[in-house]
């Protein structure tokens, strides 16, 4: 079955726009993650969503924000960007429950770079 | 405030050998952990995950150990191969009274391994 599909790979974006980034996850599963990987500090957690609520949320400001739709898919958007927001944002897909059997997969991420 | 650490950058093994990476973490509360692999311009893959009523999990050639209480766990790769070379990833994920899934994962900042021909 098809694997976690993220839109687009790269972005150019110049700094106080917004993007938006686009995550499919996997047939069949309900929840969707987010992360953002930068040198030096690893993969960090932004948010999660489970059947269109967002159920856990990491330590970002209120610029980063997240939307999933009935169909699963996700969205994540960023206002003001600022040069710091360049990163890799990984999203990832997994069933959402029962606990213990829900290792997370990952799309190939969209690479955004702010200048 | 980083509450998984993997304090090794780097580490290169000679192939045929034993790869051991390691993690530390803080947070008395993860219960859950895994060790994600990732390539370049390619996202974190998963390997093995490790429950923590567990000490020791294994599959195939890798094996992850759990000492609870030092909290530290292991990643062993044995024999290591030149296909292993990669970033590899710890993470570790909160208990959580609803018992749903363990998406909020806590990623350690990784270990570049590279594995010597």
């Amino acid at each position: 079955k098809a694997g976690v599909t993220q839109t687009p790979r790269y972005l150019i974006k110049t700094r106080g726009q917004q993007v938006t980034l686009s995550c499919s996850p996997i047939s069949g599963h309900r929840s969707v993650s987010w992360y953002q990987q930068t040198p030096g500090q690893g993969l960090q957690f932004l948010f999660e969503y489970f059947s269109e609520t967002q159920r856990n949320k990491g330590n970002f400001p209120g610029r980063f924000s997240g939307r999933q739709f009935s169909n699963s898919r996700s969205e994540m958007n960023v206002s003001t960007l600022e040069l710091g927001d360049s990163a890799l944002y990984l999203c990832a897909s997994s069933l959402g429950f029962p606990r213990g059997n829900t290792e997370a997969f990952f799309g190939q991420g969209t690479r955004l770079t702010v200048v | 405030d980083q509450q998984v650490k993997q304090n090794s950058p780097s580490l290169s093994v000679q192939e045929g050998r034993i790869s051991i990476l390691n993690c530390d973490y803080t947070n008395s509360m993860f219960d859950y952990f895994l060790w994600y692999k990732k390539y370049p311009a390619e996202g974190p893959t998963f390997l093995i995950s490790i429950s923590s009523i567990k000490d020791k999990n294994e599959d195939g050639r890798f094996t992850v150990f759990l000492n609870k209480s030092a909290k530290h766990l292991s990643l062993h790769i044995v024999p290591s191969q030149p296909g292993d070379s990669a970033v590899y990833f710890c993470a570790a994920s909160p208990l959580t009274i609803s018992n749903f899934g363990n998406e909020k994962l806590t990623f350690g900042t990784g270990t570049r391994l590279t594995i010597i021909p």
